[in-house]
C-alpha cells in the first residue's frame, strides 16, 4: 500500500512565527487530507488537496502531485495551533485513507 | 447535535472479554470507518463500509468484528480482548464513498480502551 511520511516529526515554535509541515508520499493520489488533533484528542479535517493550493485563514496548503509531497503552512502561529497535524491519501481508486505519523506542534508565548 | 457519536469514551476490559464500540452518525453518511491510533503510529485503519450491508477489511482488521445493518450505526465488536488492543480508537464518516472531493471526514471524539 501507499506510504506516508511527514516530516519533522516535532517542532516547536514562538506564538507569531511561521512554519512548514511536510508530506511525502509513496504513489500517485488521487485525494490527499490534511487533519489537526488537538490536545483534547479531537480530529478535524483542515484540507481536500490532492493537487494544487488552498488557503483558509492562517493556514495554507499546497500538493505537488507530479514529485509526491504536500506542505501545510502555518503563519502567525497561536497556542491554539498547538497538536498533532496528520496528512493523509488515497491512491488509485480505493476507500483506504493511509496516515502519516503526524508532526507534533507546540506553541509557546 | 448533527455528527459522530462514541460510546464509551472510557473502557477497561480484562484480556478475554468482549465488548463492542458503539459509532453512530445523523448525517446520512455513506461512508464510516473505524481507525486506532497508537503512540508514534499515527492512525490505522481498521474496518471501513461504503454503505448498509458492505463492510471491507483496512489495514489491521485482525481480532476486529464489524458490520453495517443500518446507515446510521457501525459498531465495532472486540470478541476476545488482548493486551495489544489497548488504544485509542476512532469512528469517522464521509457522505459518499472516495475519491469525491467534497466527501472529507468527520470523526467522532474517541474511545480509550485499556486491556489488562
Amino acid at each position: 500500500g501507499i506510504q506516508v511520511e511527514q516530516s519533522p516529526p516535532d517542532l516547536i515554535l514562538q506564538e507569531g512565527a511561521n512554519s512548514t509541515l511536510r508530506c511525502n508520499f509513496s504513489d500517485s493520489v488521487n485525494n490527499l487530507q490534511w487533519f489537526h488533533q488537538n490536545p483534547w484528542g479531537q480530529l478535524i479535517n483542515l484540507f481536500y488537496i490532492p493537487s494544487g493550493t488552498k488557503q483558509n485563514g492562517r493556514l495554507s496548503a499546497t500538493t505537488v502531485a507530479t514529485e509526491r509531497y504536500s506542505l501545510l503552512y502555518i503563519s502567525s502561529s497561536q497556542t491554539t495551533d498547538s497538536g498533532v497535524y496528520f496528512c493523509a491519501a488515497i491512491t488509485g481508486g480505493g476507500n483506504k485513507l493511509t496516515f502519516g505519523t503526524g508532526t507534533q506542534l507546540k506553541v509557546e508565548l | 447535535n448533527a455528527g459522530v457519536t462514541q460510546t464509551p469514551k472510557f473502557q477497561v476490559l480484562k484480556t478475554g472479554q468482549s465488548m463492542t464500540l458503539q459509532c453512530a452518525q445523523d448525517m446520512n453518511h455513506e461512508y464510516m470507518s473505524w481507525y486506532r491510533q497508537d503512540p508514534g503510529m499515527g492512525l490505522r485503519l481498521i474496518h471501513y463500509s461504503v454503505g448498509a450491508g458492505i463492510t471491507d477489511q483496512g489495514e489491521v482488521p485482525n481480532g476486529y468484528n464489524v458490520s453495517r445493518s443500518t446507515t446510521e450505526d457501525f459498531p465495532l465488536r472486540l470478541l476476545s480482548a488482548a493486551p495489544s488492543q489497548t488504544s485509542v480508537y476512532f469512528c469517522a464518516s464521509s457522505y459518499r464513498g472516495y475519491p469525491s472531493g467534497a466527501n472529507v471526514l468527520t470523526f467522532g471524539a474517541g474511545s480509550r480502551l485499556t486491556v489488562l
